[in-house]
């Protein structure tokens, strides 16, 4: 079955600590891994996929295969990081319909 | 100004009552997408559509309808036989479904049921 799992519904950390946000995935084939982000009265918006490996906003992901995982990280955690995040997959088995994660709340603490 | 405008940003609709949900894109995609967003269960697929004059169910189709008679257009009407029609419905478009496409969103229609 084709799922994505975060498991921490809320993150707090202090501003200027590294951030982890945990995403798994079950997918049988080959999918394209994002993740979206959405702030505080602001619309949900991509911030980066895997095919791109690139840095957004001090943010990195890598997708593993082995693991299943696609966790985003980010060394330094500023307090505009706060938001919802959510982990998502696209792939030919879901018909390029997106699956969606249940979403972390980051909360950055000054 | 180029995007995804969703109306009314707040509904309220007595139990037994049809509603529509306005969505409106200026970005000439082809996809459209209505989306269906509680708290801890992230985003819920409703319908989907690819082309104009076609749309596809989603994961909870149940109790909702859609028309795609316009690119631009694709409201979604909340029926009386949706058992839990309150919630936060989010509309997005991408340019089409396949490998690489970002989706877009508009603002979401908080719908309240009293």
């Amino acid at each position: 079955a084709q799922r994505v799992t975060q498991p921490e519904k809320l993150l707090s950390v202090f501003k200027g600590a590294p951030v982890e946000l945990k995403c798994n995935y079950s997918y049988s084939g080959s999918p394209e891994l994002f993740w979206y982000v959405q702030y505080s009265r602001q619309r949900l918006q991509l911030l980066l996929r895997h095919i791109s490996r690139e840095s957004i906003k001090g943010f990195t992901a890598d997708l593993n295969k082995g693991e299943t995982s696609f966790h985003l990280k980010k060394p330094f955690a500023q307090e505009e990081d706060s938001a919802m995040y959510y982990c998502a997959l696209s792939g030919e088995d879901s018909n390029y319909q997106l699956i969606w994660g249940a979403g972390t709340k980051l909360i950055i603490k000054p | 100004d180029g995007g995804i405008t969703q109306s009314p940003k707040y509904l309220f609709r007595k139990e037994g009552q049809n509603v529509t949900l306005s969505c409106e894109q200026n970005l000439n995609h082809d996809a459209m997408y209505w989306y269906r967003q509680d708290p801890g269960q992230g985003l819920r697929l409703i319908y989907y559509s690819q082309i104009v004059n076609d749309f596809q169910k989603g994961d909870i189709a149940e109790g909702y309808s859609v028309s795609r008679e316009k690119k631009e257009s694709f409201p979604l009407t909340v029926t009386s036989a949706q058992k839990n029609p309150t919630a936060f419905y989010l509309c997005a478009s991408s340019i089409g479904a396949g490998w690489g496409t970002e989706a877009f969103f508009g603002q979401g229609t908080r719908l309240t049921v009293v």
